[in-house]
């Protein structure tokens, strides 16, 4: 099951704004809108920021906002702070019961 | 509040087995599919598996199919992995998930801080 394609690294200064990819395939990312975002700072758990491609779980920052276009999805982080600096990883419901991962993209806060 | 509480890891030799447990409390455990992801050393996330909330379906990712198995004790409200036939590619974090909607579990999750597996002679 190959992963989902993130970028290795995004970075950005503080207050700005940066986007996050997430490609797949019209097997999985294309034709399911159950796209999701995890946030994981080092050595904790992953924490769910975005589910179904665009909703915020309670008590997630209206910073973090998440789209999709065809067989790419993309997590926004807006007003950058140095507490988003952390790994960001995006999966997908990939049909037949098998959810992907992407490979997860570091952000730095400049 | 959604507490999941993983134990069960350790060092273990290729070929062997090992037991997960994961106890689940601050919901009702019964209602929600759970799954199990791992993420290697220095690696991303990887699914491994999902059981249905009633424990009867079960869904495994490709490298681990035919020797993991996940079962759930609803009266314990505990969640397992049996790891069996081991290699060292598995060893990682495991992470117990319970999925945030009673029924479509690949929806997102809420996770437990995990259980370092590590798989070595």
């Amino acid at each position: 099951q190959s992963a989902l394609t993130q970028p290795a690294s995004v970075s950005g200064s503080r207050g700005q704004s940066i986007t996050i990819s997430c490609t797949g395939t019209s097997s999985d990312v294309g034709p399911y809108n159950y796209v999701s975002w995890y946030q994981q700072h080092p050595g904790k758990a992953p924490k769910l920021m975005i589910y179904d491609v665009a909703t915020r779980p309670s008590g997630v920052s209206n910073r973090f906002s998440g789209s999709k276009s065809g067989n790419t999805a993309s997590l926004t982080i807006s007003g950058l702070q140095a507490d988003d600096e952390a790994d960001y990883y995006c999966s997908s419901f990939r049909g037949s019961n098998t959810l992907v991962f992407g490979g997860g993209t570091k952000v730095t806060v400049l | 509040e959604v507490e999941l509480l993983e134990s069960g890891g350790g060092l273990i030799q290729p070929g062997g087995s090992l037991r997960l447990s994961c106890a689940a409390s601050g919901f009702t455990f019964t209602n929600y599919p759970m799954s199990w992801v791992r993420q290697a050393p220095g690696k991303g996330l990887e699914w491994v598996s999902t059981i249905s909330a009633g424990g009867i379906n079960t869904y495994y990712g490709d490298s681990v199919k035919g020797r993991f198995t996940i079962s759930r004790d609803n009266s314990r409200n505990t969640l397992y992995l049996q790891m069996n036939s081991l290699r060292a590619e598995d060893t990682a974090r495991y992470f117990c998930a319970r999925s945030i909607y009673t029924d479509d579990w690949y929806r997102g999750s809420y996770w437990g801080q995990g259980t370092l597996v590590t798989v070595s002679s």
